[in-house]
Formats: structure tokens, sequence, C-alpha cells
């Protein structure tokens, strides 16, 4: 079945310091890739999308670029910021799943 | 621009008591989801409702009912609460569930915390 695999937390970085955090996907189809952002105490929000190889998503300086050839969609940020310390979650959505299949979540704490 | 709303956020149950948690959305989406947020776990999707008038189980339904009042409101219900039913729970929403729509964003409420002891 349709599986999402993130890295593994907490990624514990300083500030400025390049984040990137793994995502690779197994579906049948031509899924969606999604990024979702948690901060402490809230909701899920939608952080970036792409819905087609070789799209790339964006938002708050982070990217993440859909590579069917290694069904991955690594997020990734130049310069992180203490205000990034959050939980990211990977999901990806097909045609023929209505549902969102999520990743465990990695946990990012950036120390000033 | 209230989205995606649910209450209560915090509730702390006993075992075997019964407790509704509601969701309302005002983006006039069709589809809405009940999820449960345990660690280390993604999401689990518990119930969904594609439209109004119809739910459906989804990955973990047991100790659930749902109800679908209208296109804006879509509650949770747990029954006879048990320790396990302990997570974080979000209600979502979503313009359609077709397979023409596979790139729909959903949106999600704020999250209600239940600990049943």
């Amino acid at each position: 079945g349709d599986s999402v695999t993130q890295m593994e937390g907490p990624v514990t970085l300083s500030e400025e310091a390049f984040l990137t955090i793994n995502c690779t996907y197994t579906a049948t189809g031509y899924p969606s890739l999604f990024w979702y952002v948690q901060y402490p105490g809230e909701g899920l929000q939608l952080l970036l999308k792409a819905t087609k190889a070789d799209d790339k998503g964006s938002n708050k300086g982070f990217e993440a670029t859909y590579r069917k050839e290694t069904t991955s969609f690594h997020l990734e940020k130049g310069s992180v910021q203490v205000s990034d310390s959050a939980v990211y979650f990977c999901a990806l959505r097909t045609g023929s799943n209505y549902q969102l299949i999520w990743g465990a979540g990695t946990k990012l704490i950036i120390k000033p | 621009n209230a989205g995606v709303t649910q209450t209560p956020k915090f509730q702390v149950l006993k075992t075997g008591q019964s407790m509704t948690l509601q969701c309302a959305q005002d983006m006039n989406h069709n589809s809405m989801y009940w999820y449960r947020q345990d660690p280390g776990m993604g999401l689990r999707l518990i119930y969904y409702s594609a439209s109004e008038g119809t739910t459906d189980k989804g990955e973990v339904p047991n100790g659930y009912n749902v109800s679908r009042l209208n296109k804006r409101e879509f509650s949770l219900r747990l029954e006879s609460a048990a320790p396990s039913q302990t997570s974080v729970y979000f209600c979502a929403s979503s313009e359609g569930i077709s397979a023409l729509h596979s790139g729909n964003t959903i949106y999600f409420g704020e999250g209600s915390w239940l600990t049943v002891v």
C-alpha cells in the first residue's frame, strides 16, 4: 500500500543552519505531496505542496521538489530560525485514494 | 476567517464516560474528516464524510461514531471512553474527495486534547 517515510527526529540545529528533512514515499499512481507543520500547541498547517513530478513547492523560505525518479520530497531551508521549531509532517494523497497518507512527523528544534 | 473550528480544546474523561467533539467549517467544503494523532505516528483517519448525508469508516473507527449534522458540522462521539483513546483529535475539511481532486488542500482545526483516565 501507499506509505510515507520520514527521517526520525528530533533534529536539532543552530540558528541560521541549513535544514534538510528527508521524505520518501511509495505510491501507486501519481500522488500529490504535502508538507504540513505543527507549531507547539497548535493544529496542523499546510506548509507547501506539489502535485506533479519536478514541481517545487515553496513557502516561508522552505522548499521541496517532487522527485519521481527517487520517490522523494525532501524539505529544505537555507537558514533556519528559532521560530521554525515545530513538528513537520510529510504526506501524500493519490487520485485513487482520497485519504492523506502521513509520515510519522519529524520534530525540529532550533537553538539560538 | 474562522476556517475549521473544533471544541472543546481540552477534555479529561473517566473511563466509560461519553462525550462528543464538535467541528464546524465555514468554507462551504463538501468533505470533512476526523483524525487522531498519537506520539511517533502520523495522523490516522477515524471517520470521514465525503459529502453531506454520508459517513464512512477510516483506518481506526472502533470506539467512535460520527454524525454529519449538515454541510458545516461533523461531530465525533466516544460512547464509552477508554484510556487507549487518549490522543489529540483533529477535524479537517476539504473541497472535495473525488479522484479528480487529488491536489485538494485539507484544512485542519486546532486540535482537541483528550485524556481518558
